[in-house]
């Protein structure tokens, strides 16, 4: 079964720091996603992304986020500036666009800033 | 946004069928409604989805009535691997507009030996 591949599984960084999560969503999906989940809290919808640009954002998702589709099957999240409150997993997922058709996550990368 | 009100946490045996029930209340006619099982530090797995009366597939049933304020997911005969947070999402997610579908506290499930 096709999945979402996500790496690093675990980052470290420091404050202040540049960090780049990376996603292989499935190959025949149109439509991706970031979402991010902080320790011991609910899984929160950062950004969403279709045709090459933000579909959707959330209030989360301000200047410091930035998402890409550098290739034809990489899509990234950046964050310019970490702070410490942006530890948390995050989770990429992709799906068809069509007809309700549900998402597919990835295992997500552990971002530790310290 | 289509809310939607789980139970916090169940317990329950090995090979005992389990039904969580969520309720939506507010649920749009677009809205679809979808169940994940999350694993500690794995992401949201899916599992079904439904938009009225019943669906099965090789893991679990989805049943939602006529009014479809509210839906449940039945998991037939559980073992311990079951042991997971499941989430009931509701919310039209075509065209990309997934921002409406948000994640709850869901409901933790505990199978015991």
């Amino acid at each position: 079964e096709p999945e979402v591949t996500q790496t690093p599984s675990h980052q470290v960084t420091q404050m202040g720091q540049e960090v780049i999560l990376r996603c292989v969503p499935i190959s025949n999906h149109l439509y991706f996603y970031w979402y991010r989940q902080i320790l011991g809290q609910k899984v929160e919808f950062l950004v969403s992304f279709y045709n090459n640009e933000i579909s959707e954002k959330s209030e989360i998702f301000d200047d410091q986020f930035s998402v890409e589709r550098p290739d034809g099957s990489n899509f990234t999240l950046k964050i310019r500036s970490t702070k410490l409150e942006d530890s948390a997993m995050y989770f990429c997922a992709s799906n068809t666009g069509s007809d309700n058709s549900p998402l597919h996550f990835g295992n997500g990368t552990r971002l530790t800033v310290t | 946004l289509a809310k939607t009100t789980q139970p916090i946490s169940m317990d329950s045996y090995e090979g005992q069928e389990v039904n969580i029930t969520c309720s939506h209340n507010n649920i749009a006619t677009n809205d679809y409604i979808t169940w994940y099982q999350q694993f500690p530090s794995q992401g949201p797995r899916f599992i079904i989805q439904g938009y009225k009366t019943k669906v099965t597939n090789e893991v679990a049933s989805l049943f939602i009535p006529a009014d479809r304020k509210s839906s449940t997911l039945s998991l037939p005969r559980v073992s311990l691997s079951d042991t997971a947070v499941y989430y009931c999402l509701v919310g039209d997610i075509s065209s990309g507009s997934a921002r409406q579908l948000t994640f709850g506290s869901g409901t933790q499930l505990t199978v015991l030996p």
